[in-house]
């Protein structure tokens, strides 16, 4: 079973630029998550989806941060501008849902990003 | 922030049994314990999760106290692939009323 795609793996970006990265969950799975993981520090939820709708985006920096799931099934995180307390590794995972709700996250193997 | 407290860092040595040991004294009746593990440059991997009886798998074991306010997960037989940050992680099982919520986690390196 293929897991969690995501590119880039890494990125390095100047501040004020933009940036974009990109995850495909494993087929089936409907929930999406994108975190943030400072180093030194354990992943923090930046925003979920089920399906195409967003479930949880209150710790997504809205000026600045965006993503999108728009068919369900890939996803799309965007940072423009970035500063430079962006530098992170940026994870996605995915889930199946079943009536009893979500299961065990699976996470791909994150973007590197670094902002000068 | 995190409903759980682990050791930062913990040593194992190669094929002893690692235990690594959580607490977590507010935790609420429907709430799960779970834990995942970070080993270097890949992403968090899913282990175990209970809610008041002892769990085991093919990865490990996880032992909860009776009153539920402490967990240990033990790896029976150490090997230096074992080597990564633990998390130690309480929410409620499924919808959206529990995303994963980490704390630093504990640093197990395993020695050969």
């Amino acid at each position: 079973e293929a897991g969690v795609a995501q590119s880039p793996r890494y990125k390095i970006i100047e501040k004020r630029q933009s940036v974009a990265f990109w995850c495909n969950p494993i087929s089936g799975h409907a929930t999406l998550y994108w975190y943030q993981q400072i180093l030194g520090q354990g992943p923090k939820l930046l925003i979920q989806f089920q399906n195409n709708g967003v479930v949880d985006d209150s710790q997504l920096p809205k000026d600045r941060f965006s993503a999108e799931r728009l068919k369900g099934v890939d996803s799309t995180l965007k940072i423009q501008p970035a500063k430079l307390e962006d530098s992170a590794v940026y994870l996605c995972a995915s889930s199946y849902w079943t009536l009893l709700g979500d299961n065990e996250q699976f996470f791909g193997p994150g973007t590197r990003l670094t902002v000068l | 922030d995190a409903k759980t407290t682990q050791p930062p860092s913990m040593d194992c040595a190669e094929g002893r049994a690692a235990n690594l040991p959580c607490n977590h004294s507010t935790i609420s009746g429907n709430e799960y314990v779970y834990w995942y593990r970070q080993i270097h440059s890949q992403g968090p991997q899913y282990i175990i999760h209970g809610l008041k009886n002892n769990e085991t798998n093919e990865m490990a074991s996880l032992i909860i106290t009776e009153d539920r306010k402490s967990s240990t997960l033990i790896l029976p037989h150490a090997t230096l692939r074992d080597t990564a940050v633990y998390y130690c992680i309480v929410r409620v099982y499924g919808g959206s009323q529990g995303n994963l919520i980490f704390g630093k986690g504990t640093k197990l390196s395993v020695k050969p």
